[in-house]
Formats: C-alpha cells, structure tokens, sequence
C-alpha cells in the first residue's frame, strides 16, 4: 500500500464547475500537506501547502486537511481551461523531514 | 529570478552506459533534491543534498549517485543504465530549512534504449 493514495483519473469537468481532488494517507507521521500543478512536460509547481486541520484558501484554490480521518482535499472554484493539468498531493514525514512522498497524480481536464 | 535550471531537456543512452545529469538551484537556496518520475511509479525520492553533503536517501540502488558542488549546483549520475531507467529525472531546490519552499525544475527526460 502506498504511504498516499490519489485517483489517477482522468477527471473531466465543464468550465465553471467547482473541482473536488482528494488524497488519504496512511502514516500519521506526515508533518503537512502540499498540493503541485503539473503541466505537460514540465515540473510540478506548488499550488499550496496546509499545517495543520482545516481550510486554507488562495484564490479560487482551498485546501482543506482532516487528520482525524487522514483525508485531504484541493477544491478549485470557477475552473477554467488552464488548469487543465496534472495535481499531485505530498507531504514530509516526521521522520524524513526533507523527503516528500507524493501520490500518484490526479489529471484534471477542464473542457471550454 | 532564475528558477531551477536542469540540463540536459532530453537524453537518449544505451543499456550498460552511464549518464550525469546537472542542476542549478535557484540562486540562494542550498538544498536540492532529485526525484525520479515514471507513468507507473509517479514521484519517487532519489536523495537531497544540502551543503555538499547527502542528506536524505531513497530506496534506490546503488548505479543512482549525486553530489553537491560548493555553489549547490547538483549532478546525478546513474550508471550501466536499465531500460527501467527511462523516466523525467526532476531536480528541486529549497533554502533547506524547514519552509518546504521546493521549487521543480522542468526535468530531463531520459530514454534507455
């Protein structure tokens, strides 16, 4: 079983729509949370990162943890064509602090 | 600012021989981290250097080293190459201290054939 768990998808969406991308884990020692954009054939870029439980927002971007439950999500509000990427979640583990371990990967595609 | 500049974009080798791939951090940071990425795999950690010494280590064997140069630039070598090796190698660079500011380069992409 991998440490975090992300649906491949692909997950396909009208502009507009409000997208809900989601990550569990397994180990309770990841310290916090990140979400990357990856755009074809270039490297992942940071979107956000959460401490602790709870929301955090940027924009048309919210970050929400739930450690009781090891869920996290990355909800974008009014999605447009150019998100259309590739979301990873990661995150440093307690014990490893400058090793992030990534899930697989969610690819988003927004139609016009 | 310049962001991470890795080099070269793109390599074709053959099974057996060897490969050093380079990387320039963002100038001020003194940490860089080199991940493997594959379809199958995703993003899987090689190891993270930071003031010229190792810091961090993935399970990879032992043909994937790297070091750090005294300007924090980075290479990577992998030697007698697999056709398993195939993958995007991205190189990432962070002050290094606990603010996980890791900022990718846009990668090498590798073919062993």
């Amino acid at each position: 079983q991998k440490e975090v768990e992300q649906d491949p998808g692909p997950l396909s969406v009208p502009e507009g729509a409000i997208v809900s991308l989601n990550c569990t884990y397994s180990n309770s020692a990841f310290q916090y949370f990140m979400w990357y954009r990856q755009y074809s054939r270039k490297g992942p870029e940071l979107l956000m990162y959460t401490y602790s439980s709870g929301n955090k927002e940027d924009g048309r971007f919210t970050a929400q943890v739930d450690k009781s439950s090891k869920y996290i999500s990355l909800f974008i509000r009014d999605s447009q064509p150019s998100d259309s990427a590739t979301y990873l979640c990661a995150g440093p583990r307690m014990d490893s602090s400058y090793k992030l371990i990534f899930g697989s990967g969610t690819r988003l595609l927004v139609r016009p | 600012k310049a962001g991470v500049t890795q080099t070269p974009r793109y390599l074709i080798k053959t099974r057996g021989q060897q490969v050093t791939l380079s990387c320039s951090p963002i100038s001020g940071h003194r940490s860089v981290s080199w991940y493997q990425q594959t379809p199958g795999q995703g993003l899987q950690f090689l190891f993270e250097y930071f003031s010229e010494t190792q810091r961090n280590k993935g399970n990879f064997p032992g043909r994937f080293s790297g070091r750090q140069f005294s300007n924090s630039r980075s290479e990577m070598n992998v030697s007698t190459l697999e056709l398993g090796d195939s993958a995007l190698y991205l190189c990432a660079s962070s002050m290094g201290t606990e603010d996980y500011g890791y900022t990718f380069g846009s990668g090498t992409r590798l073919t062993v054939v």
